[in-house]
């Protein structure tokens, strides 16, 4: 099966300037995660959807991020204006839950590394 | 979501068992402890995860303490490619639970 596609890979901005990233999850998969992983960090959650509904987005800078996932398939993160401290590797995974409860995993994309300068 | 304990780096001479140590000892009854690798520049990869009982992939065996309080994640015959870091995270049971990284272990493999 096709993994998580993510685009772009890599992104270099101006401070205060706006930027987006996309993510196609794997077909059928109704969970979908965008994580953000600053240099020597392990990834941090900033929002889950289930399927176009928001789960979790307590640690999203609402200020100046946004998600959207509007049809229940792929999402877009957007961050306006974008600071030097958001310079990270964005990182988007989806996840299905089986017959039964089976929990089969996350799975990642590669993730788009951006650079605020 | 319990919280995970894990040294910060390890060693493994290539073709030998690597042995990971996870320590979780606030862990809850309906809490599984999963592990996750990350290679240089990729996403993190699902290796595998366990309720209580030993588990065992074509990846790795992971072993969990009677008590539950700790687990190890056993590559069996490392490789150069296994080198990477690797997230132990405990969390609750089905896909609306999230996995909270922390730092994780840095296995560098050998030659």
């Amino acid at each position: 099966e096709a993994g998580v596609a993510q685009s772009p890979r890599y992104k270099i901005i101006e401070k205060r300037q706006s930027v987006a990233f996309w993510c196609n999850p794997i077909s059928g998969h109704a969970t979908l995660y965008w994580y953000q992983q600053i240099l020597g960090q392990g990834p941090k959650l900033l929002i889950q959807f289930q399927n176009n509904g928001v789960v979790d987005d307590s640690q999203l800078p609402k200020d100046r991020f946004s998600a959207e996932r509007l049809k229940g398939v792929d999402s877009t993160l957007k961050i306006q204006p974008a600071k030097l401290e958001d310079s990270a590797v964005y990182l988007c995974a989806s996840s299905l839950l089986g017959r039964g409860g089976m929990d089969y995993g996350y799975t990642f994309g590669s993730g788009t590394r951006l650079t605020v300068v | 979501d319990a919280k995970t304990t894990q040294p910060p780096s390890m060693d493994c001479a290539e073709g030998r068992a690597a042995n990971l140590p996870c320590n979780h000892s606030t862990i809850s009854g309906n809490e599984y402890v999963y592990w996750y690798r990350q290679i240089h520049s990729q996403g993190p990869q699902y290796i595998i995860h366990g309720l209580k009982n030993n588990e065992t992939n074509e990846m790795a065996s992971l072993i969990i303490t009677e008590d539950r309080k700790s687990s190890t994640l056993i590559l069996p015959h490392a490789t150069l490619r296994d080198t990477a870091v690797y997230y132990c995270i405990v969390r609750g049971g089905g896909s609306n639970y999230k996995l909270t990284f922390g730092k994780g272990t840095l296995l560098t493999v050998n030659p």
